[in-house]
Parts: C-alpha cells; structure tokens; sequence
C-alpha cells in the first residue's frame, strides 16, 4: 500500500540491543497496528493505537513498547531484541470495522 | 490464541480451476475479512462480510459465512497465475476491529500453468 511506509524495511542485529522499527502513514487513519508473522503462525498483534499517545497491548506485546506522537507515526521499539524476536514486521492501519491497510513489512534477524 | 483455522494449508491447482479455502473461528465476530499477500510483500484485503450477511461476491471472488458453524470459505473463480500468493482469513470480534484483528495461519494457493 502506498500509503504505509515501514522502515527500515530488513535489519540484522544482535540479541541485547534495542531496535527501533517504524511506521509512517499518509491515509490519516486514526488506528495503527504492529502485527508480527512467524511461519505456522500467521499473524500476531503486538500492540495498536487508536489516538495519539492512546496504546494498547495485544496478544504477543511482551518486549515491545509502542509510541504514537503523530497521526501519521507509530514506532515499534525492541528494549533488548532476543533471537525468539527474529520474524517480520508489519504495520497497518485503518477505521473500526473497516479493511486494513498494510505496508510491505521489516524482516527482523537477531543473532 | 489463533482464532481463525485455514483448511487446506496448501493448495495447488491448474490454471483455469477454481480454488476453495475454508477457515474456521472460536467467538462470536462482527465481521470476517479475507486478505491476499504475495510474496515478499504486504497483505492486501480481498473482501469483508459482515456477521449479517451469508456471501459477498468480488469479480472472481465469492465468500461465504456460515455463523452458526463458525465458518467462511473464500472461492476463487477461473484461477490464474497471478492468484499464486497466502490467503488469509481475519476476524475482528465484537470490537470492530478496533483493537486489532485476529489471523488465521492461511492457505499457500499455488497456481499451475
């Protein structure tokens, strides 16, 4: 979707240090996602935004905490990546009882 | 947990065939969506169909949803080769969907010139 950019969109790192992945929006939707996918799992909500400065946990947030100063930004922050954080990334964003709309994904590697 | 199931996890077929996927979910949902994504990228959204509604059609898409077997199928008509990608069942429960879908593990549809 061209309206959702992520960046970095591949990262290698090493278990210990903190990761900061991010999400940029032009579609000025007021919720934000981070879903991660790992195979035989499909995908998994980290944690969302419904509001600037409003965030939630999903089902997998442990080891991640979001922020959303903006509209149009919400960051995903790894405080000390480990190996089981390794998967890719995606953001979405959308209105309550619409489709989602995602960007391409981060691929994460931590050794 | 997963709240939607895929079935089949791998599909392939000819091209020209029609291609049938099932998914099957745990609680009570407001709607139920489809998504496609191809390799390498992003999911894309295919179509919705809301707790009220029994099928939805999308050009070469149909899709049922059978609420009290807790279960929707995604057909796709006169497949092509473009239609080689994961499908996706999602589920948003009574939420709306605004505290985030819940996926299936998917379907790999692979299509066969």
């Amino acid at each position: 979707d061209a309206g959702i950019t992520q960046s970095p969109r591949h990262k290698v790192t090493e278990t210990g240090t903190p990761v900061t992945l991010r999400c940029h929006q032009t579609e000025n939707h007021r919720y934000m996602y981070w879903y991660r996918q790992d195979p035989g799992h499909g995908l998994r909500l980290i944690h969302y935004s419904y509001g600037v400065k409003d965030t939630d946990k999903g089902e997998v947030s442990d080891g991640y905490s979001v922020s959303r100063s903006k509209t149009e930004d919400f960051l995903l922050t790894l405080e000390s990546a480990t190996s089981s954080q390794t998967s890719v990334y995606f953001c979405a964003t959308g209105h309550a009882g619409q489709p989602q709309h995602f960007g391409d994904g981060t691929r994460l590697s931590i050794l | 947990s997963q709240q939607g199931e895929e079935d089949p996890q791998a599909l392939s077929i000819q091209e020209g065939e029609n291609a049938t996927m099932n998914c099957s979910y745990k609680t009570s949902i407001n709607n139920l969506q489809w998504y496609r994504q191809n390799s390498g990228r992003g999911l894309v959204h295919l179509i919705l169909i809301r707790s009220n509604e029994r099928e939805k059609h999308s050009g070469r898409l149909r899709v049922t949803l059978d609420t009290s077997k807790k279960s929707s199928s995604l057909l796709i008509t006169a497949s092509r080769a473009a239609d080689t990608a994961s499908y996706f069942c999602a589920t948003d429960g009574w939420g709306g969907g605004a505290d985030g879908l819940t996926f299936g593990k998917g379907t790999h549809l692979i299509i066969q010139p």
